[in-house]
C-alpha cells in the first residue's frame, strides 16, 4: 500500500511569516494533488502537479513536485489568517489492484492575526 | 451550481440498524469515491466507481457497500452498522482526464453508532 507523510503535523504561525510544508512517500506517484480543508466542510483542491520537477503558483501559494515524482512541498509566503486550515497532500498512483488513491494524514495550520 | 450533495449531513443510529448515506453529482463526472476521515488517520477510501457499474474497494472496504446505477448518484450503504464506523464520510467525484483525477467533495456526512 502507496503511503503519503506530511510534516509538520501542526503548525502556528504570526500572520506575515513564511511556511512550507512537506508531503513525501517512497512510492511513485502519477499526480499529487494539495487540497485545504475547513472545519465541517470537505476538502477543497489547491492544485495538481503531474511532471517530476513542476513548480506551480497560486497567488501566494507555491507547489513543487519532486524530480522523482515521491514529494511534494507547499510553501506559502505572508501567511494570512485566512490560510488557516488542514492541508491535504493526495498522491494518485496505479498498483497490482488497479488504481490507487492515498491521502496525507494533513498538516493543520494556524496562523494568528 | 456545480456541486457534490449527501445526505444526511448527520446521523446517529444504534449498532445493527440498516442505513444508506445519499451522494449525488451534478457534473456529469465519470468518477466517484467514498472516503471516510478519522482524527490521525486522514482520509481513507473506502470505495470507488469508474463509471456506471462499475465500482472496486478502496482501502477500508469492509462493512460497506456501494452501487453506481446512475452516473449522478453513488451512495453508501451501511448494512449492519458497529461503533466503528463512526467517522466523517465524504463523497468525491473527479471529471477523470488522463492525467489525473482531481476530486470534488461533497460537504460530509457525521455518522455516530451507538
Amino acid at each position: 500500500t502507496q503511503l503519503l507523510e506530511q510534516s509538520p503535523q501542526f503548525l502556528s504561525i504570526q500572520e506575515g511569516e513564511n511556511l512550507t510544508v512537506y508531503c513525501n512517500s517512497s512510492s511513485v506517484f502519477s499526480s499529487l494533488q494539495w487540497y485545504r480543508q475547513e472545519p465541517g466542510e470537505g476538502p477543497v483542491l489547491l492544485v495538481t502537479v503531474v511532471t517530476g520537477g513542476e513548480v506551480k503558483k497560486l497567488k501566494r501559494l507555491t507547489f513543487q513536485f519532486g524530480d522523482a515524482r515521491k514529494d511534494s512541498s507547499l510553501h506559502i509566503t505572508a501567511a494570512q489568517p485566512g490560510d488557516t486550515g488542514l492541508y491535504l497532500c493526495a498522491g494518485e498512483g496505479w498498483d497490482n489492484y488497479g488504481q490507487n488513491f492515498v491521502f496525507g494524514p494533513g498538516t493543520r495550520l494556524s496562523v494568528l492575526p | 451550481e456545480a456541486q457534490v450533495t449527501q445526505n444526511p449531513r448527520y446521523l446517529i443510529t444504534v449498532t445493527g440498524k440498516k442505513l444508506t448515506v445519499t451522494c449525488s453529482q451534478n457534473m456529469n463526472h465519470e468518477y466517484m469515491s467514498w472516503y471516510r476521515q478519522d482524527p490521525g488517520l486522514g482520509l481513507r477510501q473506502i470505495y470507488y466507481s469508474m463509471n456506471v457499474e462499475v465500482t472496486d474497494k478502496g482501502d477500508v472496504p469492509e462493512g460497506y457497500k456501494v452501487s453506481r446505477k446512475e452516473k449522478r448518484n453513488f451512495p453508501l450503504i451501511l448494512e449492519s452498522p458497529s461503533p466503528n464506523q463512526t467517522s466523517l464520510y465524504f463523497c468525491a467525484s473527479s471529471p477523470s482526464t488522463i492525467s489525473s483525477y482531481e476530486q470534488y467533495f461533497g460537504p460530509g456526512t457525521r455518522l455516530t453508532v451507538t
